[in-house]
């Protein structure tokens, strides 16, 4: 069973609308959840990270997190073409600085 | 955010050499951390590298083929040795953040033929 699991896509979501990427954990431990975007070719850069249950906010982007079923997702808001990229969910436990990375979700966001 | 510079930025290898990938920070972090991401996959942790210890390894890595030096708290290099075409990735330097997230470098692709 992998550790971090997301829908490999792709995700095709319209201009403007809401995208929603998910991603479930395995292990009950977790502690710090992160939302990466990768454009092809680049190395990843941080979108989000949630620590506690509920939602995050920040801009365009909202980060949900439900420790009790093991989920995490991302929102993104009115919907972008340079928002196509490549998502990956990155979770670690606590006093671990070891990230264990989703294997990614690529959106896709049509004109 | 900590400012990570990677080099070679991309190179093209041959079967059976090494080369070193080296990782600068701009300030000075206890870890440095190397991934690999293999074509279309995501990130898999190759080792822990710490000033003034050997690094550690995540499982399916050693260090014979992955050997890595940390001499000082801004600095530190992945060697990729015997290179096979497997080992065509792109390789990424990363530190961690105030609030465990990390960092990474530009990353060096590295094909190897």
């Amino acid at each position: 069973q992998k550790e971090v699991e997301q829908n490999s896509g792709p995700l095709s979501v319209p201009e403007g609308a809401i995208a929603s990427l998910n991603c479930t954990y395995s292990d009950r431990g977790s502690q710090s959840f992160f939302w990466y975007r990768q454009y092809s070719g680049k190395s990843p850069e941080l979108i989000m990270f949630i620590y506690s249950n509920g939602d995050k906010e920040d801009g365009r982007f909202t980060a949900q997190l439900n420790k009790a079923s093991q989920y995490v997702s991302l929102l993104i808001r009115d919907s972008q073409p340079s928002d196509s990229a490549t998502y990956l969910c990155a979770v670690n436990n606590f006093g671990n600085e070891k990230l264990t990375f989703g294997t990614g979700t690529r959106l896709t966001i049509i004109p | 955010s900590a400012v990570i510079s990677q080099k070679p930025s991309r190179d093209i290898c041959q079967r059976g050499t090494s080369l070193t990938i080296q990782c600068q920070v701009d300030s000075q972090v206890t870890m440095m951390f190397w991934y690999r991401q293999q074509p279309g996959q995501s990130l898999t942790l190759i080792a822990t590298a710490n000033q003034g210890s050997e690094a550690t390894y995540e499982s399916g890595f050693v260090i014979d083929k992955f050997p890595i030096s940390r001499p000082n708290l801004t600095f530190s290099t992945l060697t990729v040795s015997n290179m096979s075409p497997e080992d065509s990735s792109i390789y990424l330097c990363s530190v961690t953040g105030a609030g465990g997230e990390l960092f990474f470098g530009e990353g060096s692709r590295l094909t190897v033929l």
